[in-house]
């Protein structure tokens, strides 16, 4: 069965602090892997995205994940979060074969406190 | 260029009622997808249109149904609305062939 799995639904981390937040699939086929951020009462914010070529993918603001096809996993990492890195992180996976449809993950709370 | 809207961002309805909520996306983006986000069952898919056409559906009762016209803007409709309906809807729209999707501010909907 495909599915996508976070495990951790809630992370706290002191300012300044490295993060991972952890994603995991499910596949026998080919998969795409975003991360989505949604901050409260907004929509989904595109952070960064594996299609194809370099397995590490950063994004703008500092966000980096590898994908890891060995260990079907893609975490969200990052060295030095920020008071405005609060938000919940969603983990998507496109499986080959299934249309465009994304299949999320239960998402992660991410709390940074000073 | 204009992200993704949706209108209208809180709605609130009676059981038993309809529901229409309306998403235009990005200039020349042609495909529409549309999600459920719940605190229960998180973010589910509902159905993706293209070009007019229904490519994609989702696991989701009769009683939720969509359409997209031909300027690309898309349309979902609920029927019948239950308690459990109450949810954040999101549109996402893509560019042609490519695999990301980007998405709408949603639409709060609850269901009295």
């Amino acid at each position: 069965a495909q599915s996508v799995t976070q495990l951790d639904s809630q992370v706290p981390v002191f300012e300044e602090a490295p993060v991972e937040l952890r994603c995991n699939y499910s596949s026998s086929v080919s998969v795409y892997l975003f991360w989505y951020v949604q901050y409260p009462n907004q929509g989904l914010q595109l952070l960064l995205k594996y299609l194809s070529g370099s397995t590490l993918v950063e994004s703008i603001n500092g966000f980096e994940a590898e994908f890891n096809k060995s260990q079907t996993s893609f975490h969200l990492r990052k060295p030095s979060v920020h008071i405005s890195d609060t938000a919940e992180y969603f983990c998507a996976v496109t499986f080959t074969g299934g249309g465009n449809k994304l299949t999320f993950g239960t998402g992660t709370q991410l709390k940074v406190e000073l | 260029k204009a992200g993704v809207t949706q209108t209208p961002r809180y709605l609130i309805k009676t059981r038993g009622q309809q529901v229409t909520l309306s998403c235009s996306p990005i200039s020349g983006h042609r495909s529409v997808s549309w999600y459920q986000q719940t605190p229960g069952q998180g973010l589910q898919f509902l159905f993706e249109y293209f070009s007019e056409t229904q490519r994609n559906k989702g696991n989701f009762p009769g009683r939720f149904s969509g359409r997209q016209f031909s300027n690309s803007r898309s349309e979902m409709n609920v029927s019948t609305l239950e308690l459990g309906d109450s949810a954040l809807y999101l549109c996402a729209s893509r560019l042609g062939q490519a695999w990301e999707q980007f998405f709408g501010p949603g639409t709060r909907l609850t269901v009295l």
